[in-house]
């Protein structure tokens, strides 16, 4: 069964990078599918962030495009995401995903991690 | 692009069936089979329920099922039990965005 866990720091202060992990297993990222970050600020709609292949290809959110960026390590078989220059309304549940295409539904998540954006 | 329009919330009694829409424009909803529908317990890995309108992964119930009409998509849970109470999430293609949600339905059992 593929599972995947998100990991990093639940408070990062303004102006700041929030750096996040998604460690996967049961499934090797560098055998294919695309692998994704995607948010859910409190009381908002989901967004999606980002998704990379595991050539390295990437596919950016153009509203976040100049702040975000989205790794692989397949050694580890983990992808990770960068979001620099935080603001409050950053502050979500940042969730990672797999899917099919870069368009395709998600068809594993992680469970969420909560980051504050907060002095 | 805007966030595709949910009720915020629907009810129903255990074993009823009840329908949520979903809706967009001609530029995703109504123009791609691309609609996904995703269901979230607070603090669970979010579960994805229908994937291209019509299509159940394996392992979900056929208790669930959705449909699109133009710019409309709906997902109907019949049925209804009461771990059913979640909130749900529609998704939708959207040339370059690639991504587009919908608002977000909480579903209450009476």
């Amino acid at each position: 069964q593929v599972q995947l866990q998100e990991s990093g720091p639940g408070l990062v202060k303004p102006s700041e990078t929030l750096s996040l992990t998604c460690a996967v297993s049961g499934y090797s990222i560098s055998s294919g599918y695309y692998w994704a970050w995607i948010r859910l600020p409190p009381g908002k709609e989901l967004e999606w962030i980002a998704t990379i292949y595991h050539s390295g290809n990437t596919y950016y959110n153009p509203s976040l495009k100049s702040r975000v960026t989205i790794s692989v390590d397949t050694s580890k078989n983990e992808f990770s995401l960068k979001l620099t220059s935080v603001t409050a309304t950053d502050t979500a549940i940042y969730y990672c995903g797999r899917s099919e295409g870069s368009y395709k539904s998600f068809d594993f998540w992680g469970q969420g991690t909560m980051v504050t954006v907060s002095s | 692009q805007s966030a595709l329009t949910q009720p915020a919330s629907v009810s129903g009694s255990p074993g009823q069936s009840i329908t949520m829409s979903c809706t967009g424009t001609s530029s995703d909803i109504g123009s791609y089979a691309l609609v996904s529908w995703y269901q979230i317990h607070s603090g669970k890995a979010p579960k994805l329920l229908i994937f291209e309108v019509t299509k159940r992964p394996s392992g979900v119930s056929n208790r669930f099922s959705g449909s699109r009409s133009g710019n409309t998509a709906s997902l109907t849970i019949s049925g209804l039990q009461t771990e059913d109470e979640a909130d749900y999430y529609c998704s939708s293609y959207a040339p370059g965005i690639s991504y587009v949600f919908g608002t977000g339905t909480e579903v209450t059992v009476l």
